[in-house]
């Protein structure tokens, strides 16, 4: 498989839970990162990786949000104490040079 | 700090005929990427078409191509011969200057229907 996954691919939650969501990227792109797209929105940046090295990340990504890269290979993204306004697709991507490929996603619903 | 517009949120096109999907963009950056994608209801971000700010020729890719106006910042995406399988929601991104991180700031989208 030469794409980019993630998973779970759906997850629902009760509000308080932490969730954990993985992506596994194309294995020779250096760089990671990681979209939240709420309905009827466009993607919006969250947080980029070079190699392991996290490099910027989003105002929208509050303390109850983290995200590593060990070794930089494949990448989580934890949500703790997660709230309803959290319910929104997450999507991964990774690049080597110009061109994103992104993940299916993985949609979070917060009960 | 880097702005997309889309100001169509839905389209109808027959199929066979051609589209044009609006896209207009605000940056300072002299240097920056254009981007369109498209995303079936299954969710997955589809690669479409680049064009660099840099470029001198309007790109294209198959039946697709991007009409590039800087002077008017726009980039609109031209579908040629619609088909069925192009009712989607697409979206234009923009990305900025190398060193920047080249993360992405996308627009809201538009919902294509194509329609026999």
């Amino acid at each position: 498989d030469t794409g980019v996954s993630q998973n779970p691919r759906h997850k629902i939650t009760k509000r308080g839970q932490n969730v954990t969501f993985r992506c596994d990227p194309i294995s020779e792109h250096n760089r990671l990162y990681w979209y939240r797209q709420t309905l009827g929105q466009g993607p919006e940046f969250l947080t980029y990786f070079q190699n392991e090295a996290q490099l910027e990340k989003s105002r929208l990504l509050s303390d109850r949000f983290s995200a590593e890269r060990p070794k930089g290979s494949f990448s989580t993204l934890e949500i703790q104490r997660t709230e309803q306004g959290d319910s929104a697709m997450y999507l991964c991507a990774s690049s080597l040079n110009r061109q994103r490929v992104f993940g299916p996603g993985t949609r979070l619903t917060v009960l | 700090a880097q702005k997309i517009t889309q100001t169509q949120p839905g389209m109808f096109v027959q199929e066979k005929e051609a589209v044009t999907l609006d896209c207009t963009y605000d940056t300072s950056d002299q240097s920056y990427g254009l981007f369109w994608y498209k995303q079936p209801s299954s969710g997955e971000m589809i690669f479409l078409i680049y064009q660099g700010s840099y470029d001198e020729q309007n790109a294209t890719e198959g039946r697709y191509s991007l009409n590039f106006q800087k002077a008017r910042k726009s980039a609109n995406l031209v579908i040629s011969a619609s088909q069925l399988g192009d009712s989607a929601m697409y979206f234009c991104a923009m990305r900025g200057p190398p060193g920047g991180g080249n993360k992405l700031t996308f627009g809201t989208g538009t919902q294509l229907k194509v329609e026999l």
